[in-house]
């Protein structure tokens, strides 16, 4: 158990929906990073958040925006789903501190959405 | 940008060691990260290098040459339980900037009796 916690498990909706998936970091972490991962693709880095603000952009679409509560948990909203959607979505969180540590990212269980 | 290489699938022998290779070509380096994935699961972290050479640690090890753009894991004492995927991860810098990883596609280990 990393401490990083996601819910929902499985989400299962149709093309055209809005879902909003959560992550609750490590305690202490400051930073929560989303990421995809689909059948045919690795892990693909979508965004990270730092203390509630925006830090890093990957690939994210349009269709997806992200946000850090000042408790430190953050939601990734999905709309307008499409069938290339459904994928397994891991968040992850690290410390971020400056000096003496890895930084290592610790992963959550995942969000597995299936767009039907 | 970053682009990172490593074999799509790898087969070995329960009790041998393998080593699995990771190439990277990046504009920044600030770490390579290895971590492990059985299927359907959560990556977890395996090791962190930062500076050239061998890093250690039990069964596992991971190895880096930065002017090579190049790093193995070496597993030993293969056991049925280390078939899983194994992605190599480089990070861009350690600053206010982020701290972001770009994974490699992982190499799917199958460990055979």
């Amino acid at each position: 158990d990393s401490g990083v916690t996601q819910t929902p498990k499985h989400l299962i909706t149709a093309t055209g929906q809005r879902v909003t998936l959560r992550c609750s970091p490590r305690s202490g972490d400051l930073s929560v990073y989303w990421y995809q991962q689909s059948l045919d693709q690795g892990l693909q880095f979508l965004i990270q958040y730092y203390n509630g603000e925006e830090r890093a952009k990957g690939n994210i679409l349009e269709r997806f925006s992200a946000q850090q509560f000042p408790d430190l948990h953050s939601e990734l909203n999905l709309s307008s789903l499409e069938l290339g959607d459904s994928a397994l979505y891991f968040c992850a969180s690290s410390v971020d501190a400056t000096s003496g540590s890895y930084n290592e990212q610790f992963f959550g269980p995942g969000t597995r959405l299936t767009v039907l | 940008g970053q682009n990172i290489d490593q074999p799509t699938e790898m087969t070995a022998t329960e009790g041998a060691i393998v080593q699995i290779n990771c190439t990277y070509q990046t504009s920044g380096f600030n770490g390579l990260f290895w971590y492990q994935q059985h299927a359907g699961e959560a990556p977890t972290f395996l090791s962190y290098n930062v500076l050239d050479g061998l890093e250690e640690k039990g069964r596992f090890s991971s190895f880096l040459s930065r002017s090579k753009g190049y790093s193995y894991l070496l597993l030993k004492e293969l056991q049925m339980k280390d078939s899983a995927s194994y992605l190599c991860a480089v990070r861009d810098g350690l600053n206010n900037a982020g701290n972001m990883l770009t994974f490699g596609g992982g190499t799917r280990l199958m460990v055979k009796p």
